[in-house]
């Protein structure tokens, strides 16, 4: 079982649509990434959090240290936004950076 | 553009042959990483590098050998790889160690 579960797995939406990704992790961290990869396979990075909220854009990443919970929102989706969506956790004890799988979102006009 | 580059873009090799992956960060990082992104699996990472000094190899078989000549630059050796190799490497950079990392856009490699 992967220490860094994301849900959901797939998401299609519309248009303009509100988008929530999550992201649970089992361990303790010191911070957590967002992390972007397009078709082709180029990968961004998003956010790096450990408390609270961050905002840029149409983009915000939120994170509950004490559930160990963090999300990904997307306001007004895009078609641009269609890409692969990641988490990694960072772990507190050791250096050890830990990927979810993975939300692949396809966003339709 | 994210200012880091890696050469080739593609590769394709035999299971004896040797080669290298190059990837070159233009933007004064002090830590720099090397990523395995196989199909339907999560991203692994493979090694880090903090000015120039390894401080993570994750269990990463030795016919893999990480290179660090100096900050902006990093080179994994590969030779007598396997068929399950093939996958897509990314080389990362970030400012400090596990900060914003900033990626390259990979090398698909094939392994015959």
């Amino acid at each position: 079982k992967n220490e860094v579960e994301q849900s959901p797995q797939n998401l299609t939406a519309q248009e303009g649509e509100f988008i929530t990704i999550n992201c649970s992790y089992s361990v303790g961290i010191s911070a957590l990434h967002w992390l972007q990869q397009h078709p082709g396979g180029g990968i961004v990075s998003l956010f790096m959090l450990s408390s609270g909220k961050k905002k840029h854009g149409r983009l915000i990443a939120t994170i509950n240290i004490q559930e160990k919970h963090s999300s990904l929102h997307i306001t007004a989706s895009h078609p641009r936004d269609s890409a692969v969506y990641i988490c990694a956790a960072l772990g507190s004890s050791n250096y050890k950076l830990t990927f979810g799988k993975g939300t692949l979102l396809t966003v339709n006009p | 553009e994210t200012g880091v580059t890696q050469t080739p873009r593609h590769l394709v090799m035999g299971m004896t042959n040797k080669k290298s992956l190059k990837c070159e960060q233009h933007l004064g990082h002090n830590a720099m990483y090397w990523y395995k992104q196989s199909a339907k699996k999560p991203l692994e990472l493979m090694f880090v590098y903090s000015l120039e000094e390894r401080v993570e190899n994750n269990s990463v078989p030795s016919r893999f050998s990480p290179e660090c000549p100096n900050s902006s630059h990093l080179f994994l050796h590969l030779h007598t790889l396997q068929p399950e190799d093939s996958a897509l490497y990314l080389c990362a950079s970030s400012q400090e160690l596990f900060y914003e990392q900033y990626f390259g856009p990979g090398t698909r490699l094939t392994v015959t």
